[in-house]
């Protein structure tokens, strides 16, 4: 079955101990993103991979890394969390077009649920 | 910039009747706009794409590029269609940047 995968679903932890949430795709996507979503505000784009060892900042980079190694992984990597990271994070894939193929749309990941005390 | 608007966060009809969830745009190249519907507990999943131009579960939707919007309609609403609907943008071809709204809650009462 073609799908993302987030793992773990649900995290509490305390601030500053670093953590990794894990995202995995098997179709094969040049394209990968990382969002958190707040009440209110939607879905906000953390960072974004165009293809391996190609990442771009979002619009809240701050406090996030992540890294593209492989073209099926794209972990998200919290340094240092804070309460304000507490969030629900989702990870998404696409096939990359270029200018001539219309753009495909995202697969989602189901959510992981981070709490930062 | 781009930005995507949804200026309701809740909108409730009765079922059986019309539904209308606003999106306005802005961007100044071209764009190519969607909408996603994540049903309570579960995953956001696409629903339709304005270049597809196809009819998803009863919804459509229709860029108008001189109003700049890109409204969902239904004419009918259903029970099951109750779900956060989120608007979305990126230029066309192009991933450097998804924009999404901050979503509507669509509420439909029995």
């Amino acid at each position: 079955e073609a799908q993302v995968t987030q793992n773990p679903r649900y995290l509490i932890t305390v601030t500053g101990k670093k953590l990794t949430v894990t995202c995995s795709q098997n179709m094969n996507h040049e394209y990968m993103s990382w969002y958190r979503q707040d009440p209110g505000l939607g879905l906000r784009q953390i960072y974004y991979s165009m293809n391996v060892e190609v990442t771009d900042k979002g619009d809240v980079p701050e406090g996030y890394k992540v890294s593209r190694k492989e073209k099926r992984n794209f972990p998200l990597i919290l340094e240092s969390p804070s309460p304000n990271q507490t969030s629900l994070y989702f990870c998404a894939s696409s096939r990359r077009t270029d200018h001539t193929i219309a753009n495909y749309g995202y697969t989602f990941g189901s959510g992981t649920r981070l709490t930062v005390v | 910039a781009q930005r995507v608007t949804q200026p309701e966060k809740l909108l409730s009809v009765f079922k059986g009747a019309p539904v209308e969830l606003k999106c306005n745009y802005s961007y100044s190249g071209s764009p190519e706009l969607f909408w996603y519907v994540q049903y309570s507990r579960q995953r956001l999943q696409l629903l339709l794409r304005h270049i597809s131009r196809e009819s998803i579960k009863g919804f459509t939707a229709d860029l108008n590029k001189g109003e700049t919007s890109f409204h969902l309609k239904k004419p009918f609403a259903q029970e099951e269609d109750s779900a956060m609907y989120y608007c979305a943008l990126t230029p066309s071809g192009g991933y450097q940047k998804v924009t999404f709204g901050t979503g509507t809650k669509l509420q439909v009462i029995p």
